[in-house]
């Protein structure tokens, strides 16, 4: 079975702070891993993945996240925080098969 | 190159009725894949289909169903609308196969917002 942890439902961060958002998983397979990002009255759009290639991904808008098996992890972040960066995040693993529950980012100017 | 959309984009509907929601997938992807998004769940996959097949199904009760077409697009049908329907209804559409082995992004439409009144 695949599940995904993302904590904190609500996360705050300053204008220029660091951006970090923690997603862990569990796969009974090789994990394909994804975040994607959702602004309001949209769809989501892809951020990044992971496909096994490199272990440190870059994204869109800034973004970057890191495949760490040891920990079962794939954190995002930013290292400056922008006022559009203000959406929901989710991560992913496997295609369709768990998405978490997403974190909504506040941007605080 | 247009993306996904997702007719209607919002709804409302009373608790008994039933409701065909549609999507047309980006050019030249055979997959389509819907989820239901709440507040308290976030997203769950609802079914995945793949050249007119359902490949995979998720978790939910009979009431909902869907189909693609040999143009690809898709449509889902909830009957017996209840109150814990609301929510916001995405299709998404990916260039692969799609399935558990895949290393294929998906590409999200806006979504269907549904109230159930």
């Amino acid at each position: 079975a695949q599940s995904v942890t993302q904590l904190g439902s609500h996360v705050s961060v300053s204008e220029g702070a660091l951006v970090l958002l923690r997603c862990n998983y569990s796969s009974s397979v090789p994990p394909y891993l994804f975040w994607y990002v959702q602004y309001p009255n949209q769809g989501l759009q892809l951020l990044l993945k992971y496909t096994s290639a490199a272990t440190l991904v870059k994204g869109i808008n800034g973004f970057e996240a890191e495949f760490k098996k040891s920990e079962t992890s794939f954190h995002l972040t930013k290292p400056s925080a922008h006022m559009s960066d203000a959406a929901e995040y989710f991560c992913a693993v496997n295609f369709f098969r768990a998405f978490g529950k997403g974190n909504q980012v506040v941007v605080i100017p | 190159k247009a993306g996904v959309t997702q007719t209607p984009r919002y709804l409302i509907k009373t608790r008994g009725q039933q409701v065909t929601l549609s999507c047309s997938p980006i050019s030249g992807h055979r997959s389509v894949s819907w989820y239901q998004q709440t507040p308290g769940q976030g997203l769950q996959f609802l079914f995945e289909y793949f050249s007119e097949t359902q490949r995979n199904k998720g978790n939910f009760p009979g009431r909902f169903s869907g189909r693609q077409f040999s143009n690809s697009r898709s449509e889902m049908n909830v009957s017996t609308l209840e109150l814990g329907d609301s929510a916001l209804y995405l299709c998404a559409s990916t260039r692969g196969a799609g399935g558990r082995g895949s290393h294929y992004e998906q590409y999200f439409g806006p979504g269907t917002r549904l109230t159930v009144t």
